[in-house]
């Protein structure tokens, strides 16, 4: 079965940079949500898009945006990079359709590192 | 505001032995999503688990099972005869069917190591 593709999986980058993750949800899944795990910690959420808009926003710094396409794909955009933002992108999909708590499946995730 | 703790940092067994994970939970939502979530050393995180407020039958799918009792915000997970590709961080999560959209709030996650 198809499941979350992100790229890119791995991403070096200086302080002051920006960088862009993308992700493509499982076909057919409208909700997507972007989740920061640092290293040793839990996942924290960052914020959601249910068909294109955003639907909740949780800890996200405001150098982050983000958004969600009309096929459905979502960026990440982080701007003036930080040593501290230095994580685990994970994001996940799922049908939203049926119900706001539908099982959330996670892509592979891209590891950010910024120097 | 919703909390899930998870007090064991890590469990350490032999292989063919039994693990359970604690889970506490707490929330003022009446209804909601509880969740495990396994993360191998490659890092992707993979859906174990949903059970929702309202079912506490407890459930067995091949070795894993899992122990959800409301009345003491608990939702315990075992892994039966363990295996050494069970060894991963095993995380629980909580969501509420309203508000939120669904945004998962993970405990702090346990480190089981299965030795051969």
């Amino acid at each position: 079965a198809a499941g979350v593709i992100q790229s890119p999986r791995h991403l070096i980058k200086e302080k002051r940079e920006t960088a862009t993750l993308k992700c493509y949800p499982i076909p057919r899944h409208d909700t997507v949500y972007w989740y920061q795990q640092g290293p040793g910690q839990d996942p924290q959420f960052l914020i959601s898009f249910y068909e294109k808009m955003q639907s909740d926003k949780g800890s996200i710094p405001d150098r982050f945006s983000a958004q969600q396409f009309s096929d459905y794909h979502s960026e990440l955009n982080m701007s003036s990079l930080e040593l501290g933002d230095s994580a685990l992108y994970f994001c996940a999909s799922s049908l939203g359709a049926s119900g706001r708590t539908d099982t959330q499946y996670f892509g592979p995730g891209t590891r950010l590192t910024v120097l | 505001a919703q909390k899930v703790t998870q007090a064991q940092t890590e469990i350490s067994v032999v292989e063919k032995e039994d693990v359970t994970l604690d889970c506490v939970y707490e929330t003022r939502d009446t209804t909601y999503y509880l969740f495990w979530y396994k993360q191998p050393p490659s890092g992707e995180l993979v859906f174990l688990i949903r059970r929702n407020s309202f079912d506490e039958q407890n459930e067995i799918s091949g070795r894993y099972s899992w122990n959800f009792q409301k009345s003491t915000s608990s939702f315990n997970f075992t892994i039966t005869a363990s295996q050494v590709v069970d060894s991963a961080v095993y995380f629980c999560a909580l969501t509420p069917t309203t508000d939120s959209w669904g945004k998962l709030q993970f405990g702090a996650g346990t480190q089981v190591v299965v030795t051969p």
